[in-house]
């Protein structure tokens, strides 16, 4: 079966902090596919990145960064100098071997609420 | 601009009813998804339909049901046998059925309450 945790309920920290979202995923497939999705007050979710279970190099993206560790099957999101725009519920979400009759099947991790305080 | 319109964005619903919750896009993808999102909890997999007139069910389709009958389109009634619907449910689509690599695209969503 295919597990996502982010055992980080709810983070606040004040402006301008670094901050890391912690994301531990569990699956048998050898391959797989991560994302980060961003969830701000108006609801929808934003997508925000993707890996493939081949690619373990880390990635940059303006003050966004993740670290993808395979040996610790983990995938985890650091803001670098946060901001209050930053501050959403963001949800990782593993897509695997699971492919539910043509379409994808992706598990969801529980959210993590970050609030940034100016 | 292209993307997923859901409505309306507070629904509630009385004992016994049905209410039937709006999705519509204009990204021209074939495959479409409902979500339910409870506090705390991450999204869970109601329905799911990767063509028109074909749909599937997901991980809680019981008490829900939906259609397919335009390829825009993929409203979700959620039907009086559904004891616990509040909650707050997100439609999304992707433009490949199948593609595990796919990056979904998501309404704004739409909270239903009981009375």
């Amino acid at each position: 079966a295919q597990k996502v945790t982010q055992a980080q309920t709810e983070i606040s920290v004040v402006e301008k902090e670094d901050v890391t979202l912690d994301c531990v995923y569990e699956t048998r497939d050898t391959t797989y596919y991560l994302f980060w999705y961003k969830q701000p007050p108006s609801g929808e979710l934003v997508f925000l990145i993707r890996r493939n279970s081949f690619d373990e190099q880390n990635e940059i993206s303006g003050r966004y960064s993740w670290n993808f560790q395979k040996s610790t099957s983990s995938f985890n999101f650091t803001i670098t100098a946060s901001q209050v725009v930053d501050s959403a519920v963001y949800f990782c979400a593993l897509s695997g071997g699971g492919v539910i009759q043509g379409a994808q099947k992706l598990v969801f991790g529980q959210g993590t609420r970050l609030t940034i305080n100016p | 601009d292209g993307g997923i319109t859901q409505s309306p964005k507070y629904l509630f619903r009385k004992e016994g009813q049905n209410v039937t919750l709006s999705c519509e896009q204009n990204l021209n993808h074939d495959a479409m998804y409902w979500y339910r999102q409870d506090p705390g909890q991450g999204l869970r997999l109601i329905y799911y339909s990767q063509i028109v007139n074909d749909f599937q069910k997901g991980d809680i389709a019981e008490g829900y049901s939906v259609s397919r009958e335009k390829k825009e389109s993929f409203p979700l009634t959620v039907t009086s046998a559904q004891k616990n619907p509040t909650a707050f449910y997100l439609c999304a689509s992707s433009a490949r059925p199948g593609g595990r690599d796919e990056k979904l695209f998501f309404g704004s969503g739409t909270q239903l309450s009981v009375l």
